[in-house]
Parts: structure tokens; sequence; C-alpha cells
């Protein structure tokens, strides 16, 4: 079964400084992977997903990811982030219920709450 | 298009009372499913559907029940509710089975005392 490993729970920066959030999946083929953002008392939106091809991504508000397969990592970057950009964000990667099945379902790890300061 | 809905945006019941998270989607999507959020958990699958007629459990069924009558209703039954049921409910839609984006609700905020 698929995992994802969010290390950080939380992560404080500057506003304006560069921003760099980890994500690792364990998963035995090549995962579709996302990114979603939550503001408080909110739903989840996407940033950004991976499915194959170019292994960086360009996702909204500037965000952008890199795959990289040989450390089943990917991590979400923003190189100056906005007061606005404080939320919890999750990464989660999308695999088939069962091996070989057509159903696949969405794992998501348990989140990295963003706080910026001033 | 109002995206997916969800009824109501908070509820508190006591131990034991049954009640239904309702979900709508007006995006003629295929799948959807149900998700809770619990602080430090991220969020679990509780259920999902393929379709309309098709549900199937998730990661954390127990105590939940769903049907899917309709395209764009997915309601979320709870039984007898439990103080470990007191979460946050997600609904989500997407377009097919795989590599589409999935869309959120606004969630449902569940006090079980």
């Amino acid at each position: 079964a698929q995992s994802v490993t969010q290390p950080d729970i939380h992560i404080t920066v500057s506003e304006g400084a560069s921003l760099e959030l980890r994500c690792n999946y364990s998963y035995g083929a090549t995962p579709y992977l996302f990114w979603y953002v939550q503001s408080p008392g909110q739903g989840l939106q996407l940033l950004l997903k991976y499915f194959s091809g170019d292994t960086l991504v360009q996702g909204i508000k500037g965000f952008e990811a890199e795959f990289k397969r040989s450390q089943s990592s990917f991590n979400l970057r923003k190189p100056s982030v906005h007061w606005s950009d404080a939320a919890e964000y999750f990464c989660a990667v999308g695999a088939p219920v069962e091996s070989g099945g057509s159903n696949y379902k969405l794992t998501f790890g348990k989140g990295t709450l963003l706080t910026v300061n001033p | 298009n109002a995206g997916v809905t969800q009824t109501p945006k908070f509820q508190v019941l006591k131990t034991g009372q049954s009640m239904t998270l309702q979900c709508a989607q007006d995006m003629n999507h295929e799948y959807m499913s149900w998700y809770r959020q619990d602080p430090g958990m991220g969020l679990r699958l509780i259920h999902y559907s393929v379709g309309a007629g098709i549900t199937d459990q998730g990661e954390v069924p127990n105590g939940y029940n769903v049907s899917r009558s309709t395209t764009e209703d997915f309601p979320l039954r709870l039984l007898s509710a439990a103080p470990s049921q007191t979460s946050v409910y997600f609904c989500a839609s997407r377009k097919g089975r795989q590599g589409y984006e999935q869309y959120f609700g606004p969630g449902t905020r569940l006090t079980v005392t």
C-alpha cells in the first residue's frame, strides 16, 4: 500500500524568504503526486500535480515541485513567500486501490503547517 | 457552477444519535469520496464511489454508511454517533478514476458529545 510522509509538522519562515516543504512517498511504481493547500476553516485546493514527463512542475500561486524518483520525493518550493501563503500543506499520492486495478485513491500525508512572519 | 457543496457546515450530536451529512456536486463527476480530517492525522478516506450505484470502503469505514443513487449526490450516514467521530468531514469529487484533479467541498465540522 502507498504511504506519504511529510517530515515537518510546522515550519516558520519570514515573508520574502524561500520555502521548501518536504514530501516522501512509498509506492512500487510511479504514482500520481499532488500538493494541496488548506487555509484555516477552508477545504483543500490543488496547488499542482505530477503524472509523468517533466519532473519539475509549476503550479498556482508561484509554487513548483520536483519529482525525484531516486529519492521518492516530491518537494514543494516557492522562491519568495508571501504572508497569504500561511496555511497547511498536504502532499498526496494517487495509486490503484488494488494492484493492477483501475480504481485509484488518494493517500494524504499528515500535513505541514506554514507560519509566515512579517 | 457551485462545485462541491456540503451541508451542514457545523453539527453537534449526542452519543447514539444518527444523522446524514449531505454532499452534492454539479460537475458530472463520476468519482466521489468522503474523508475525515483529524489533527495530526491528515485526511483519511472513509468511503468512495466510482459511479451511481457503486460504493466501496476506504481506510476508516466503520460507523459510516454511504449510498450513491445519483451522480450528483453522495450522502454520508452516521448510524450511531460516537465521540470518536468528532472530526471535520470533507467530500470530494473528480472526473475519472485516474489522474484527474480532486475537488473538495468546504467541510462539515461535527462534534459528538
